[in-house]
């Protein structure tokens, strides 16, 4: 049973691009998390998906930042217009369901130049 | 300070050493989970354990939950150098509001 994955694993984008992240769940999981790691901090909750669902997006800067769960593929993180300060590693999470536990993938380093 | 605040900030003990770990909260909670984090990796799930529950064992670890106190521990018994890496427990609301609230962790480092 493969675990959670994303890709890519490195990404490096100049100022201005766009940065698209894609996280692939669990199987049979249809809860989808996003959280965003800087250099030496704990991860900081994003936004929480279920199949074609934002459920919480309370974590997600109001500008740039999107994401999606489609009926079919991958969750996407889309970052617009990127800045020096979204440098960060994100990881995604899936889960069974609300309250159960979430399982990580091996995160998208973003480097912005 | 914040949500899911742990304590030590870093750790360093002798290789079959026990090792305790805390964290504290400031709100309600449905669940606390904590995890492991090799530098530079993705976050390994270790335990969860739900707000009715005050203690769980899973090999040699345990976790304890006291509400009351709005606290958990995390302690590694027989501790071994591939337990070095970084602890963070994370606490959930359930329901709509269930991403995770991470503290910035602990640091722990066996020495062999």
């Amino acid at each position: 049973n493969a675990g959670v994955m994303q890709n890519p694993r490195h990404l490096v984008r100049r100022r201005g691009q766009e940065a698209r992240l894609r996280c692939s769940p669990m199987k049979g999981h249809s809860h989808v998390y996003w959280y965003r790691q800087l250099p030496e901090e704990g991860l900081k909750f994003m936004v929480y998906l279920q199949k074609e669902n934002i459920i919480d997006e309370s974590g997600m800067p109001k500008e740039r930042f999107s994401a999606e769960f489609p009926k079919e593929g991958p969750s996407i993180l889309r970052i617009q217009q990127v800045v020096r300060g979204d440098s960060a590693a994100y990881f995604c999470a899936s889960s069974h369901g609300t309250g159960w536990e979430q399982y990580f993938g091996p995160g998208t380093r973003l480097t912005v130049t | 300070s914040q949500q899911g605040e742990e304590d030590p900030q870093a750790l360093s003990i002798q290789e079959g050493e026990n090792a305790t770990m805390n964290c504290s909260y400031k709100t309600s909670i449905n669940n606390l989970q904590w995890y492991r984090q090799n530098s530079g990796r993705g976050l390994v799930h270790l335990i969860l354990i739900r707000s009715n529950e005050r203690e769980k064992h899973s090999g040699r670890l345990r976790v304890t939950l006291d509400t009351s106190k709005k606290s958990s521990s995390l302690l590694i018994t027989a501790s071994r150098a591939a337990d070095t890496a970084s602890y963070f427990c994370a606490t959930g609301s359930g329901g709509g509001a269930d991403g995770l609230t991470f503290g910035k962790g602990t640091h722990l480092i066996i020495q062999p």
